[in-house]
Formats: C-alpha cells, sequence, structure tokens
C-alpha cells in the first residue's frame, strides 16, 4: 500500500468545522482513500472511504483532491467526542490480506 | 448492537504461562483479524482468517496462535508468553472476505506479561 502523511497534530474549537489533511502523492488508480480514527482508550473506528468522488456519511465527508495526490477529512461541526487520532490510509482492493497499515495519523484536539 | 467483544480486556500473567484472548462478532462477518498495537509501531497484524478454518500469517504472528472453527469466534492463543507480547491487542472483522472493505474493531485487550 502506498505512503500517505498527515500532520502530527491540529486542535479546533467545539462546533466548527474541521480539516484534515493528507498526502498521497503515490497512490495508483486502484488505491482507495480510507479514514479511521481511534478515540482514547478505544479501538479504532471507520470514519469514511472514497476512490475519486467525493463522499458524505452520518460522521464526516470526504473531499479527493482531483489528482487523487492529497485528500481532506471534512468534520462539519467538530464536537468533544471527536477528539482522537485520526488515520488516512490507502487500501489496495486487488488481493491483499486485508491488513491496514496505519500511520502516525494526526491527534486532533477540540476546545471547548 | 452489531460489534466484536473481546475477553478480557486486560490481563496480567506470567511468562510461560498459557492464555487465550476470545474474540467474537456478532455481524456474520467473513474476515477477522488480530492486530497488537505498540507505541511508535502503530497497529500490526499478527494473524487473520477469511473464513471458517481458514487462516494465515499476518505481518508478526511468530509467538501466537490462532483458530477459526466457527464464523463469529477467533481466539488468539500465546502458549508461552513472554514479556515482549506485552501490549494492546485488537480483534477486528469485516464483511467482505479479503478484509478490504470496513474493518470493525473491539475494545482492546491490554496484556502484561511479567
Amino acid at each position: 500500500d502506498a505512503k500517505t502523511t498527515q500532520p502530527n497534530s491540529m486542535e479546533s474549537n467545539e462546533e466548527e468545522p474541521v480539516h484534515l489533511p493528507c498526502n498521497h502523492s503515490t497512490i495508483s488508480g486502484t488505491d482507495y482513500i480510507h479514514w479511521y480514527r481511534q478515540l482514547p482508550s478505544q479501538g479504532p473506528e471507520y470514519v469514511i472511504h472514497g476512490l475519486t468522488s467525493n463522499v458524505n456519511n452520518r460522521m464526516a465527508s470526504l473531499a479527493i483532491a482531483e489528482d487523487r495526490k492529497s485528500s481532506t477529512l471534512i468534520l462539519h461541526r467538530a464536537t468533544l467526542r471527536d477528539a482522537a487520532v485520526y488515520y488516512c490510509i490507502l487500501r489496495n482492493y486487488g488481493g491483499s490480506q486485508g491488513n491496514l497499515i496505519f500511520g502516525k495519523g494526526t491527534k486532533l484536539s477540540v476546545k471547548p | 448492537e452489531a460489534q466484536v467483544t473481546q475477553n478480557p480486556r486486560y490481563l496480567i500473567t506470567v511468562t510461560g504461562k498459557k492464555l487465550t484472548v476470545t474474540c467474537s462478532q456478532n455481524m456474520n462477518h467473513e474476515y477477522m483479524s488480530w492486530y497488537r498495537q505498540d507505541p511508535g509501531l502503530g497497529l500490526r497484524q499478527i494473524y487473520y482468517s477469511m473464513n471458517v478454518e481458514v487462516t494465515d500469517k499476518g505481518d508478526v504472528p511468530e509467538g501466537y496462535k490462532v483458530s477459526r472453527k466457527e464464523k463469529r469466534n477467533f481466539p488468539l492463543i500465546l502458549e508461552s508468553p513472554s514479556p515482549n507480547q506485552t501490549s494492546l491487542y485488537f480483534c477486528a472483522s469485516s464483511l467482505s472476505t479479503s478484509g478490504v472493505g470496513e474493518q470493525y474493531f473491539g475494545p482492546g485487550t491490554r496484556l502484561t506479561v511479567t
């Protein structure tokens, strides 16, 4: 799986939008972009994934650049519960052992 | 509620004493996997299973065993635990056989081997 680069940490105020960037300049045409998050003392939690088009779900939105070399996870209104480490992961669906390779991620702090 | 459960959540044991960490999912998922998480090393896959009676090694399988006799259960066995197996362990499951879709994680088991 290709490598991703994320900022080590970000801060946000409660109820404001948060844009978490991810660079993946070596992404291949068959790599999906997945986001997971890990709240303190919990297991990782799936957030969203996409291939080329922007995606929305109840948790977040995923904006994918036209050249697919970067993407942004958008939390529309941050809450204190959104404080977590966010991981951007590339997954190639072309036959793998299914393991998720987590980098260091971005630690998001949310201030009340 | 759809979930992955692990037991125990916390375990302190001594070197060489066999232990089993259980993992169960109620989502009828085909794929199940075990990871360990260590500071600075991220999550590393230990073993995975694409279906009942089908298991395979992940990236760090040494010192571990698994079995998949039923679809819902995937226990992790440490026959002779050593201090370097002190870690936080997560079980995960996925609907797709290859595990490349959304993965659901359990709450974790913190193991300390003295």
